[in-house]
């Protein structure tokens, strides 16, 4: 079974810094994808990004972009000019496919972001 | 275009009873997950539902149940109700294809 890892429970970063949470996930499949979600203290889980295993290219979303390090199935988040808006929650996930078609999100245990002024 | 819509927002029940949660999928997103979210366990999935049938089940008891209407609205149910049930339970919508999933804001459930 496919598991993802985050191995920081909380990280800080000071406004306008760049900062980078950690992912690791196992698999044994050859294409897959993976997310960053990010969920603030409203609750809901917005999608910050999106990687497509078969694409080399990191994917980049404004001041977001990913390190996706297929062979050492790493896939990590960075956060450039941080600002106090991005303080929240931040779980790594993994698309995980079955037979009939059916899709599900395996997250991490989450990052906890603070973002000081 | 609107979101993904879950009512209610929070919810007080006693133990042995009964919930029903609801969720409003983005229109077009036939693909209708559920998640558990707590402390201790994380995110954790229930079910997902596509045109009406449930596709994948996650390792709940069959106290936890669900059901995806013509419209794609989805409602989950959970009967028997215990302490531990307590948690924010998410609903996700989707395309299929890897696109991601949109998320409601939840549903508080508190278990007294």
């Amino acid at each position: 079974a496919q598991t993802v890892t985050q191995s920081q429970p909380e990280m800080s970063v000071q406004e306008a810094e760049t900062v980078t949470l950690s992912c690791t996930y196992d698999t044994s499949e050859s294409d897959y994808y993976l997310f960053w979600y990010k969920q603030p203290p409203s609750r809901q889980m917005i999608l910050v990004i999106r990687q497509e295993a078969y694409k080399q290219q990191n994917a980049t979303e404004n001041r977001f972009s990913v390190n996706f390090q297929k062979a050492a199935k790493s896939f990590s988040l960075k956060i450039s000019d941080s600002q106090l808006g991005d303080a929240a929650m931040y779980f790594c996930a993994y698309r995980q496919l079955t037979q009939g078609g059916s899709e599900k999100l395996v997250f991490g245990k989450g990052t906890k972001l603070t973002v000081n002024p | 275009k609107a979101g993904v819509t879950q009512t209610p927002r929070y919810l007080i029940k006693t133990r042995g009873q009964q919930v029903t949660l609801s969720c409003s999928p983005i229109s077009g997103h036939r693909s209708v997950s559920w998640y558990q979210q707590t402390p201790g366990q994380g995110l954790q999935f229930l079910f997902e539902y596509f045109s009406e049938t449930q596709r994948n089940k996650g390792n709940f008891p069959g106290r936890f149940s669900g059901r995806q209407f013509s419209n794609s609205r989805s409602e989950m149910n959970v009967s028997t109700l215990e302490l531990g049930d307590s948690a924010l339970y998410l609903c996700a919508s989707s395309l299929a294809g890897g696109f991601g999933y949109t998320f409601g804001s939840g549903t508080r459930l508190t278990v007294v």
